[in-house]
């Protein structure tokens, strides 16, 4: 059965560096998603992407965060800065059309910041 | 979106039927009733949708009141697996919105 797979599992930075999660969505999905978890709280959406273009971002998704579809298999989210408060499972999804429809979800990452 | 509403927690013995309901007195007509799952800080998992009629799949079954206000998710044989937050959400289909907008969910104890 096909699946989303988000790497890295865990990535561990420092307050201030950049991270890159990855992502590579379901290979015919068209529409892609951002989610973030913090430990112990509700599963919150950050940005949805289609035809290489954002479609929808939440508040949380500031000018810190940016996403890109590089090539025609991986969906990546980048944090330029990242703070403490960045600590939390980010979550990829995919689905095969807009606003409706399952959303496939990734295994997530866990990101960590000191 | 409609506002949802669902009990924090839910106990089931293994085997017995596990039945998780949800308010959503606010529904409007276009927007469908979906039902995610996520076991232990894993990805949410789509269990199922519908409108207005019953739905049913390998999964789960899905039940809404006539008047749409409220519905109900049926696990049949409930397993140890089966524990896991369980979320309703309430939107419409189609347009550019993709976003899935999570409350608290019900935790759902499976025990033997």
């Amino acid at each position: 059965e096909p699946e989303v797979t988000q790497t890295p599992s865990h990535q561990v930075t420092q307050m201030g560096q950049e991270v890159i999660l990855r992502c590579v969505p379901i290979s015919n999905h068209l529409y892609f998603y951002w989610y973030r978890q913090i430990l112990g709280q509700k599963v919150e959406f950050l940005v949805s992407f289609y035809n290489n273009e954002i479609s929808e971002k939440s508040e949380i998704f500031d000018d810190q965060f940016s996403v890109e579809r590089p090539d025609g298999s991986n969906f990546t989210l980048k944090i330029r800065s990242t703070k403490l408060e960045d600590s939390a499972m980010y979550f990829c999804a995919s689905s095969e059309v807009a606003g409706g429809s399952e959303q496939f979800f990734g295994p997530g990452t866990r990101l960590t910041v000191l | 979106d409609a506002k949802t509403t669902q009990p924090p927690s839910m106990d089931c013995a293994e085997g017995r039927a596990a039945n998780l309901p949800c308010n959503h007195s606010t529904i409007s007509g276009n927007e469908y009733v979906y039902w995610y799952r996520q076991i232990h800080s894993q990805g949410p998992q789509y269990i199922i949708h519908g409108l207005k009629n019953n739905e049913t799949n390998e999964m789960a079954s899905l039940i809404i009141t006539e008047d749409r206000k409220s519905s109900t998710l049926i696990l049949p044989h409930a397993t140890l697996r089966d524990t896991a937050v369980y979320y309703c959400i309430v939107r419409g289909y189609g347009g550019s919105q993709g976003n899935l907008i999570f409350g608290k969910g019900t935790k759902l104890s499976v025990k033997p």
